[in-house]
């Protein structure tokens, strides 16, 4: 059971480029999410899924497009990057109850610099 | 929408001494969870200790214990005994209870440094 995984663990990209980055459980989680980390500014939610198929928007989506074709895997795109995208990602998964409570797991994060 | 305020962003305490680290919600909903996650300098986010709002008893996990104060909307973090391993950032956050999401909302997060 490797919960969940992220890759890179580092990337650094020239202003307009385009990458993926790749979020993937392994626990039959119906609920994954991106965050941002950015100093002074704690995580912010970037985008959120709650199934394969669906997708929503979170505080600070601008930018950065996603989609969930299957249960394990949630890929964050960054179609033309900005510097203003520098920051540490992370990818958070759980189990989707309606009013229960229901872990989050983190992955170990992606930090991405964008020059 | 909610918010999360954590005003301190670093507190420094000796090893052994207990320290506090504060945090103030604010949100309109009645049933939420609170959360104290520790981000140490492997950038893992490790869950602390949750508080579910409609419990009146203080959540405790070993040397970590809240102080849940529902009607001034607070929610601190004692830390007993602190280790050199609590050296981390502290990051208090949010969930609504109800609906089929599990949406956090993070404070700023407050860095935390054990002195020996």
């Amino acid at each position: 059971n490797a919960g969940v995984t992220q890759t890179p663990k580092f990337q650094v990209l020239k202003t307009g480029q385009s990458m993926t980055l790749q979020c993937a459980q392994d626990m039959n989680h119906e609920y994954m999410s991106w965050y941002r980390q950015d100093p002074g500014m704690g995580l912010r939610l970037i985008h959120y899924s709650v199934g394969a198929g669906i997708t929503d928007q979170g505080e600070v989506p601008n930018g950065y497009n996603v989609s969930r074709s299957t249960t394990e895997d949630f890929p964050l795109r960054l179609l033309s990057a900005a510097p203003s995208q520098t920051s540490v990602y992370f990818c958070a998964s759980s189990y989707a109850g309606g009013g229960s409570y229901n872990e989050q797991f983190f992955g170990p994060g992606t930090r991405l610099t964008v020059l | 929408a909610q918010t999360v305020t954590q005003s301190q962003p670093e507190m420094s305490v000796q090893e052994a001494e207990t320290v506090t680290l504060s945090c103030t919600y604010d949100t309109s909903e009645n049933n939420y969870y609170l959360f104290w996650y520790k981000q140490p300098p492997s950038r893992q986010m490790i869950l602390v200790i949750r508080q579910e709002a409609y419990k009146q008893q203080n959540a405790t996990e070993n040397r970590f214990s809240v102080n849940f104060q529902k009607a001034a909307k607070s929610f601190s973090l004692k830390i007993s005994d602190s280790q050199l391993g609590d050296t981390a950032m502290y990051f208090c956050a949010f969930m609504k209870r109800t609906g089929a999401n599990s949406k956090l909302t993070f404070g700023k997060g407050i860095t935390l440094s054990v002195r020996p």
